[in-house]
Formats: C-alpha cells, structure tokens, sequence
C-alpha cells in the first residue's frame, strides 16, 4: 500500500526558504503526478503544484514565481522549496498523488488526489 | 481561473440524517469534480471522483452527482464517524482549485 511522509523543519525565519520533502513508500514514483497542497491554520486548501516522475512541473501561478517542486526516482522522493517566506505561507503543508486526467494547450490536468501524506506543519516567524 | 463555491458553509445534523452539500462551478467543468472529506487534524480523504465515482473503500451511503456547473454530495444516512468538513475541487483546469469547505456537525 503506497504511503507518503512528508518531512522538513516545522520553523523557518522570514525572507529564507521553506524545503520539505516527500517520500513514496509501498510503491514506485513513476507514472504518477506528485502535488504539494497547502492548508493555513483554520483555512481552506490550496494546490501548489505537482510534478511528474519525468521532472515535468506545473506551479500554481499565484505561486509560480516562488515555487520549485524537484523529483528524485533514485530515492522515491520528491521535494517543495518555497522562497521568500513570509508569515502568509504558514501552513499545513501536504504532499499527494495523482494521476492524469484531461490534457489541454496549457497541459497536463491532474485527476483527483487519491493518496495524501499526513501533513506537515510549517510556522514561519523569527 | 474556475472558481468553485459551496453551500451551505456549515450544517447541523443527527444521525441517520440525510445530508447533502451542493458545490458550484463558475464555469463548466463537465464531470470533473471530486469531493474529498476532512477531519480536525487529519489528511483529506478522497470519497467521490469524476463526479459520481466512489473511490475504493468509501462507503456506499455516500454518493455524488452533476455535471456542468452544479455538483451534490449525499450522504444518505449520517453516521457519527461522517461528521467533517468536506470539500470540492475541480480537475478540469490546471489550477485544480478546492470549493471553501462545509462543516458538517452534530446537532
């Protein structure tokens, strides 16, 4: 059974970069599409982005210009870095699965998530 | 960017009830609509994909239906583990936005 653990520091300062990282296991990475999705405390969810065991991305484009997801098969991991912090981007921070559905002139659409970590809490302060 | 808004934003209800939450789509998304349920501090869970499929291992008293615009989730008879928030979200766009959630609590 394909489980997925998020892990990363649960503290970062202002204006650095949050990393996190997301292992498969019970499973192999490929062929499927690996999503970063967001949760502020008391709030609502948010896709950051996702990618493709290929290395392929799509960033969520309030987000684009901040967000790097990167795949590592080798280790059956993937991983979120989010730049420039700030007090906005505290959050439960989730990794999921998916697989792929519709394709459009814009790309690949992801299906629904089918398979989600338990989350992980990221406070951002100094 | 496809907005998805549901209603009502919270309920309460008993056990045994029949429950039903109505998500919209700011434009057509045809059948691409999957509703996902959330308990405190826990993972959302997918129940219904493709509008009306129940993913492995749900339960049959919930089900799903709509297309378009106008979605229902139905949970035919409560049970005291159902009470949650559940959530919609489009996979019709690459932005798959999520609808704002609805607490379903005990009366």
């Amino acid at each position: 059974q394909v489980q997925l653990q998020e892990s990363g520091p649960g503290l970062v300062k202002p204006s650095e970069t949050l990393s996190l990282t997301c292992t498969v296991s019970g499973g192999s990475i490929s062929s499927y599409y690996w999503s970063w999705i967001r949760q502020p405390p008391g709030k609502g969810l948010e896709w950051i982005g996702y990618i493709y065991y290929s290395g392929s991305t799509n960033y969520n484009p309030s987000l684009k210009s901040r967000v790097t997801i990167s795949v590592d098969t080798s280790k059956n991991q993937f991983s979120l870095k989010l730049s420039s912090v700030t007090a906005a981007d505290t959050a439960v921070y989730y990794c999921a699965r998916s697989e792929r559905g519709r394709i459009t002139i814009f790309g690949v659409v992801i299906g629904a998530f089918d398979i989600w970590g338990q989350g992980t809490m990221v406070t951002v302060s100094s | 960017d496809i907005q998805m808004t549901q209603s009502p934003s919270s309920l309460s209800a008993s056990v045994g009830d029949r429950v039903t939450i109505t998500c919209r789509a700011s434009q057509s998304i045809s059948s691409y609509l999957n509703w996902y349920q959330q308990k405190p501090g826990k993972a959302p869970k997918l129940l219904i994909y493709a509008a009306s499929s129940l993913q492995s291992g749900v339960p049959s008293r919930f089900s799903g239906s709509g297309s378009g615009t106008d979605f229902t989730l139905t949970i035919s008879s409560l049970q005291p583990e159902d009470f949650a928030t559940y959530y919609c979200q489009q996979s019709y766009s690459t932005l798959g936005t999520f609808g704002p959630g609805t607490k379903v609590d005990i009366k």
